[in-house]
């Protein structure tokens, strides 16, 4: 069965440094979504896209993080620079086309910042 | 925007007894329901869906009630199994789920063997 991969799994880093984080979503998938969840709290939407498009940024703080899927397949997820309040999951989701709504959940990268 | 409430935030039942998890949402413009369980450390994994055409649907011991009026919708588990234990987590979203989902604030639920 194919699933959203993601890379790394574990990051830890230190504040006012850059991290980036990789996605990779099923094939076939046009939408991709960037969720960030915090310990013991529901997933929080960061970006969408749709192929090469974003469609939806407006809760991610840009002065900061910034997110890319130039070929509208694998995406990043860039955050410069850490801040310690960043430490937390960053979950990517995608599905497949308009009416299917599934929304299916790559593993995680696991991001703590010290 | 959108709000979703989920409760309880803890849920302990015996195995074999039901679970029920319940949410209410905001913004009647929602039209798709999910619900995903998540495993200590592992991904959300979707286990049923609703969409607002719909008042019930049933996946065995895995069912999800739909009430658009009141804007509140509910998640019962028949027969639990220690492998029931997680966080359940509830969503809502628009344009059949095309749209970003709005969870809830989730349930740990912990079947007590």
């Amino acid at each position: 069965e194919a699933e959203v991969a993601q890379s790394p799994r574990y990051k830890i880093t230190e504040k006012s440094q850059a991290v980036a984080f990789w996605c990779d979503p099923i094939s076939g998938h046009a939408t991709l979504y960037w969720y960030r969840q915090i310990l013991g709290q529901g997933p929080e939407l960061l970006v969408q896209f749709q192929d090469e498009s974003v469609v939806d940024d407006s809760q991610l703080p840009k002065d900061r993080f910034s997110a890319e899927r130039l070929k509208g397949v694998d995406s990043t997820l860039k955050i410069q620079p850490a801040e310690l309040g960043d430490s937390a999951m960053y979950l990517c989701a995608s599905s497949l086309a308009q009416r299917q709504g599934e929304q299916y959940f790559g593993p995680g990268t696991r991001l703590t910042v010290t | 925007g959108e709000n979703v409430e989920q409760h309880p935030s803890t849920l302990s039942v015996q195995e074999g007894d039901s679970a029920v998890i319940k949410c209410t949402y905001s913004d009647s413009a929602s039209n798709y329901f999910p619900w995903y369980k998540q495993e200590l450390g592992k991904r959300p994994q979707l286990i049923i869906d609703i969409r607002s055409n719909v008042g019930e649907k049933k996946d065995q011991r895995i069912a999800v009630t739909l009430n658009k009026t009141a804007k509140h919708f509910s998640l019962h588990i028949t027969e639990t199994q220690p492998e029931d234990s997680a966080v359940y987590f509830c969503a809502a979203s628009m344009n059949f789920g095309n749209e970003k989902l709005t969870f809830g604030t989730g349930t740990r639920l912990t079947i007590i063997p």
